[in-house]
């Protein structure tokens, strides 16, 4: 069965204050590790795909990298624009379109 | 370029009655999948349709199914509801292959009386 548990659950930081948020993941088979963004009451939001160990992604403020095991989301520099709670989900590589598994979230609080 | 809609965004119901909700994708994507979301278990994967065929489905009982037109638009219907079914429904469309991205909604939000 696939699993990924996303840590920390909440996390409070200061306007400017980098960190990362984790995810480790397991799965028969990556197809794609995904990184979205939800605010409250909304649909989430897509931020990247990652494929294969090794890879980054970066957008604005936010860097994502993936090993075989698990990946980061890196945020530099945090403006209080960037409180959301995050996700992680993957799409495992088996016959057919399978769909996503999805970690419980960190929801990140940035601080004026 | 439109995004996925969802309607309607907000539902009142009671025990034992069902529902339908309405998912229309972004323009040339072919592939819709449904997902539920709850404080208590997050987002779990309800099923996914392409080109009018259901290709997976989740652990999710008989009670939750869906079909999807020959325009891609999808519909999920839920029936006998139960307290436990107040969500967020959310709908993605993706392009046909598999590995995304996936596009989400907005959401419709359940509520179970």
């Amino acid at each position: 069965e696939d699993q990924v548990t996303q840590s920390p659950e909440a996390l409070r930081l200061q306007e400017g204050e980098s960190s990362s948020l984790n995810c480790s993941y397991t799965v028969s088979g990556l197809r794609g590790l995904f990184w979205y963004r939800q605010d409250p009451g909304k649909g989430p939001e897509f931020l990247f795909t990652l494929y294969s160990a090794g890879e980054e992604k970066e957008k604005e403020r936010l860097k994502a990298t993936l090993t075989k095991k698990e990946s980061f989301l890196h945020i530099t520099a945090p403006k209080p624009e960037d409180s959301a709670t995050y996700l992680c989900a993957v799409q495992a590589e088996r016959g057919g379109a399978d769909g996503l598994t999805f970690g419980k979230g960190t929801h990140l609080i940035i601080q004026p | 370029k439109a995004g996925v809609t969802q309607t309607p965004r907000y539902l009142i119901k009671t025990r034992g009655q069902q529902v339908t909700l309405s998912c229309s994708p972004i323009s040339g994507h072919r592939s819709v999948s449904w997902y539920q979301q709850t404080p208590g278990q997050g987002l779990q994967f309800l099923f996914e349709y392409f080109s009018e065929t259901q290709r997976n489905k989740g652990n999710f009982p008989g009670r939750f199914s869906g079909r999807q037109f020959s325009n891609s638009r999808s519909e999920m219907n839920v029936s006998t509801l139960e307290l436990g079914d107040s969500a967020l429904y959310l709908c993605a469309s993706s392009l046909p292959w598999a590995g995304g991205p996936f596009v989400f909604g907005p959401g419709t939000r359940l509520l179970v009386l």
